[in-house]
């Protein structure tokens, strides 16, 4: 199956700090790549995704960048807040595989 | 909006006894996912399902088994449990298989003593 393979395993930013974590995937085939956000004991939700044909996508503080010869993709998160401290999953192979996840904490 | 159910929210089992999970998928969602997440683990894809046919296997145990009704419900069945089965079993749907958004149930907790 996909090898999906995240980076960091944990990551500690300073409040309004950016925080940047990275995937990469195996399967040239795969064309959808989703991040979840996982708070504790919650269910992932996801935050944002891209599509093959698109290289990078914005929401607000929140942006994913794609680059498919490399295969990777990044999650970008501007002005960072205490509220944004949770694991953050990146999934590829059509949604089967999840990454290891990211534990970030955002300090005061 | 109405969103995935599933049922129970809580389960403890002995070792060996057998455990059925139910997911009530979003109405209209095709596919639906099992995942099971253990302890500070990521979620690990066990079986899916597209319009109520097995569609995708991984790393379901043989002593699982799921399927999916008319009614698009899932259900995963557990037989002989054993203490490293304890974990958050998440299904989640999604309305286009395999490139559209997750829609996670809020998981049930299984815990085998």
């Amino acid at each position: 199956g996909e090898n999906v393979e995240q980076h960091p395993s944990t990551l500690s930013v300073q409040e309004g700090d950016s925080a940047v974590i990275k995937c990469t995937y195996s399967d040239s085939a795969s064309n959808y790549f989703p991040w979840y956000k996982q708070e504790l004991g919650k269910r992932p939700q996801l935050i944002i995704d891209i599509r093959s044909n698109v290289g990078e996508k914005k929401d607000q503080r929140i942006a994913v960048t794609l680059n498919k010869t490399a295969k990777h993709f990044s999650l970008h998160i501007t002005e960072t807040q205490p509220e944004d401290s949770a694991v953050y999953f990146c999934a590829g192979g059509n949604q089967f595989y999840f990454g290891t996840g990211t534990s970030l904490t955002v300090i005061p | 909006a109405a969103g995935v159910i599933q049922s129970p929210r809580h389960l403890i089992k002995e070792k060996r006894e057998t455990a059925t999970l139910k997911c009530y998928p979003i109405p209209r969602h095709d596919t639906v996912y099992w995942y099971q997440q253990g302890p500070g683990q990521d979620p690990q894809f066990l079986i899916s399902f597209y319009e109520k046919m097995q569609s995708d296997k991984g790393s379901i145990p043989d002593r699982f088994s799921a399927q999916q009704f008319s009614d698009y419900h899932s259900e995963l069945n557990m037989s002989s449990l054993e203490l490293g089965d304890s974990a958050l079993y998440f299904c989640a749907s999604s309305l286009v298989r395999g490139t559209g958004e997750l829609f996670f149930g809020e998981g049930s907790r299984l815990t085998v003593l």
